[in-house]
């Protein structure tokens, strides 16, 4: 079983319409995270949380929110979707290890999101 | 915006050539990450670097920490088919040890067999 998952896996929705993007880890990690990646763009963070407790945004944020349900559990939502947030999601988790900084990032396999 | 700047955008190379590309930035990094992506895959961490001159191999794949913690780059050597792809350099701002990675553009790589 993947260490990361991610749903939907595909999503086609209209300009308006709130989307939630689920992602589930069972590495144990702490640290979550969600990117977008657009061609020619890289991948780009939109928001963090270093536990349940503790969230922050990335370098894009606007128009995105997120929840931690639990440390395994970290869900993006796109209150009022428009076309331009057509993209590859990515969630990924992260461990701060005790022996010093650790910033091993572990993917999961992405959402492909089309707003028409 | 975008801090890392990585190249070559893409390479379309022979099987058992040598492959380089690399990452550069204006800022100091005190990580750099090296990722690889399949087709409607998530990223894969290849190698990791943590202190500046680090030279680290995985397999054929040898990753260099640059000296001015500006820089670093990729190497594989003999490449592959199953090396097709996009890489990805992502790296992390000092001080502390935020797990913010900014990420290049990616260099895709092309095998020809």
């Amino acid at each position: 079983d993947a260490d990361v998952t991610q749903t939907p896996r595909n999503r086609i929705t209209k300009t308006g319409k709130r989307i939630m993007l689920e992602c589930s880890q069972t590495k144990g990690h702490d640290r979550m995270y969600w990117y977008r990646q657009d061609p020619g763009l890289g991948l780009r963070l939109i928001y963090y949380s270093f536990d349940v407790k503790d969230i922050n945004k990335g370098e894009i944020s606007d128009g995105y929110s997120v929840s931690r349900q639990a440390q395994a559990k970290f869900s993006l939502s796109l209150e009022s979707a428009i076309p331009n947030q057509t993209a590859l999601y990515f969630c990924a988790t992260s461990d701060f290890g005790l022996a010093g900084p650790n910033n091993e990032q572990f993917f999961g396999p992405g959402t492909r999101l089309t707003v028409l | 915006g975008q801090q890392l700047n990585q190249s070559p955008q893409s390479m379309f190379i022979q099987e058992g050539e040598d492959v380089s590309m690399n990452c550069t930035s204006s800022s100091i990094f005190n990580t750099w990450l090296w990722y690889k992506q399949d087709p409607g895959e998530g990223p894969v961490l290849l190698i990791a670097l943590y202190k500046a001159g680090e030279l680290t191999s995985n397999g054929r794949l040898t990753a260099q920490f640059g000296i001015t913690r500006k820089d670093s780059f990729l190497n594989i050597s003999a490449s592959i088919p199953s090396d097709v792809g996009i890489y990805f350099c992502a790296g992390q701002r000092s001080p502390g040890n935020t797990g913010k990675l900014i990420f290049g553009q990616g260099t895709t790589l092309q095998v020809k067999p």
